[in-house]
C-alpha cells in the first residue's frame, strides 16, 4: 500500500492563478478530508468527503472546492489563489470517521504552498 | 463549544529525560482521544487512540492517559530520544459531526 499520497509537495503560485492539489488513498477508505496547517494554528478543516459523491463544507472552505468521484481521489481547487491561502496542506483519510470505532486516520505528506 | 487545549506550547529536554504533554478537552459527545507525532515537514502519525472506557495505553515508550470525567488527557515520554523532537498533537472526533478537533500542540525538543 501507498498509503495516502499528495501531489505536489511544493507550489508556488501567483495571486489569481488556480490550481489542484491532488490527494489519493489505495486503503478504500471512505472518510476523506483536506486541512491547512499554518504556524501557531491546529490543523483546521478545508472540506471533508464521506464517501464517493458526498462532501461538505469544513472550518475554513472559502476559495477552495473540492469533489469525490471515486473512493480513491479527492483533490482540492484553489479558484483564484490569494496570499492568505499561503500555508501547508494535508489530505488525511480513514475507513470511517473515528468517533465510535476509533478508526486510524492517515495523513499524506503534505504540500507546501506559496501565492506571491 | 468542541475544543482541544494543549500545554504547554513548547517544552525543550535534555535526552534519556522524561515528560509529560497535557491536553484539556471540552469535546461533547466524547467516543474517544488520538494522540499524534508530527515532524518537521510531514504530515502527522497517530500514536495512540484512547476510548472511553481506556485510562492507560502504551505504545512503546509513549504513554497516554485519559481521565474522561476531568476531561484531561496527557501524553508521557519515557526515556526522550533525539528523535522525539516533534510535535505532539491532540485529537478528539466529537459525535454528531464529521469534523476533527485538533489542539495546536505541543512542540518538544530533545537535546543531547
Amino acid at each position: 500500500n501507498a498509503g495516502v499520497t499528495q501531489t505536489p509537495k511544493f507550489q508556488v503560485l501567483k495571486t489569481g492563478q488556480s490550481m489542484t492539489l491532488q490527494c489519493a488513498q489505495d486503503m478504500n477508505h471512505e472518510y476523506m478530508s483536506w486541512y491547512r496547517q499554518d504556524p501557531g494554528m491546529g490543523l483546521r478543516l478545508i472540506h471533508y468527503s464521506v464517501g464517493a459523491g458526498i462532501t461538505d463544507q469544513g472550518e475554513v472552505p472559502n476559495g477552495y472546492n473540492v469533489s469525490r468521484s471515486t473512493t480513491e481521489d479527492f483533490p482540492l481547487r484553489l479558484l483564484s489563489a490569494a496570499p492568505s491561502q499561503t500555508s501547508v496542506y494535508f489530505c488525511a483519510s480513514s475507513y470511517s470517521f473515528g468517533n465510535r470505532n476509533g478508526y486510524e486516520q492517515y495523513f499524506g505528506p503534505g504540500t507546501r504552498l506559496t501565492v506571491t | 463549544k468542541n475544543q482541544v487545549e494543549q500545554s504547554p506550547q513548547s517544552l525543550i529536554i535534555l535526552e534519556g529525560k522524561n515528560c509529560t504533554l497535557q491536553c484539556n478537552y471540552t469535546v461533547s459527545p466524547f467516543s474517544n482521544l488520538r494522540w499524534y507525532k508530527q515532524d518537521t515537514g510531514r504530515g502527522p502519525v497517530s500514536l495512540t487512540i484512547m476510548t472511553f472506557s481506556e485510562n492507560t495505553k502504551s505504545n512503546g515508550r509513549y504513554t497516554a492517559t485519559l481521565d474522561a470525567d476531568t476531561k484531561q488527557s496527557s501524553l508521557h515520554i519515557t526515556a526522550s530520544q533525539l528523535s522525539d523532537s516533534a510535535s505532539y498533537i491532540c485529537v478528539v472526533p466529537p459525535g454528531g459531526t464529521y469534523k476533527y478537533i485538533f489542539g495546536t500542540g505541543t512542540r518538544l525538543k530533545v537535546l543531547a
